[in-house]
């Protein structure tokens, strides 16, 4: 069965520096997700795509928070400088179509900012 | 925007038992319920939706009912076994906007 694929797994960086996620869609699938989930607490949208453009990216942090789907395909969420309120589980997440069909998410990038 | 709560924030169930867990929305707008299981360091999953044009949906031991006119949803698990011991997340989906939003979960424990 086809599933997200998400690396790296886990990720320990200092504050100020710079990280990077990837994040593998199923095959076909049109829309791309990257949630942030605070332990406790529900995910929470910070950007969606559709093919190559962004839909949605009213909660991300534009300041040090950037994201690209160049090809429509893969992902790339980039923090920098990271703070250490950043540390969370970042989830990606695809579907087939937007926002009306079942979101099949990734195992996550746990992310600890030192 | 949307906001949805969810409630209990925990839940104990004795094995056997039926566990409820509940969600208000506020935008009339979403018209797709979804409701996701994580289990401990695994990734959410699917696990039963509900769209606005029906009022519940059954599969086996898990169902939702959705009063759309009170703008809340709810899960209901019967027969509850230890494997279903879980955080539990709904959601609220705008399909036309193409936006969801998640509550904030429920750790459900059920005992053996």
């Amino acid at each position: 069965e086809a599933e997200v694929a998400q690396s790296p797994r886990y990720k320990i960086t200092e504050k100020s520096q710079a990280v990077a996620f990837w994040c593998d869609p199923i095959s076909g699938h049109a829309t791309l997700y990257w949630y942030r989930q605070i332990l406790g607490q529900g995910p929470e949208l910070l950007v969606q795509f559709q093919d190559e453009s962004v839909v949605d990216d009213s909660q991300l942090p534009k300041d040090r928070f950037s994201a690209e789907r160049l090809k429509g395909v893969d992902s790339t969420l980039k923090i920098q400088p990271a703070e250490l309120g950043d540390s969370a589980m970042y989830l990606c997440a695809s579907s087939s179509d937007r926002g009306s069909d079942e979101q099949y998410f990734g195992p996550g990038t746990r992310l600890t900012v030192t | 925007g949307e906001n949805v709560e969810q409630h209990p924030s925990t839940l104990s169930v004795q094995e056997g038992d039926s566990a409820v867990i509940k969600c208000t929305y506020s935008d009339s707008a979403s018209n797709y319920f979804p409701w996701y299981k994580q289990e401990l360091g695994k990734r959410p999953q699917l696990i039963i939706d509900i769209r606005s044009n029906v009022g519940e949906k059954k599969d086996q031991r898990i169902a939702v009912t959705l009063n759309k006119t009170a703008k809340h949803f709810s899960l209901h698990i019967t027969e509850t076994q230890p494997e279903d011991s879980a955080v539990y997340f709904c959601a609220a989906s705008n399909t036309n906007a193409g936006k969801s939003t998640f509550g904030d979960g429920t750790t459900l424990t059920v005992k053996p």
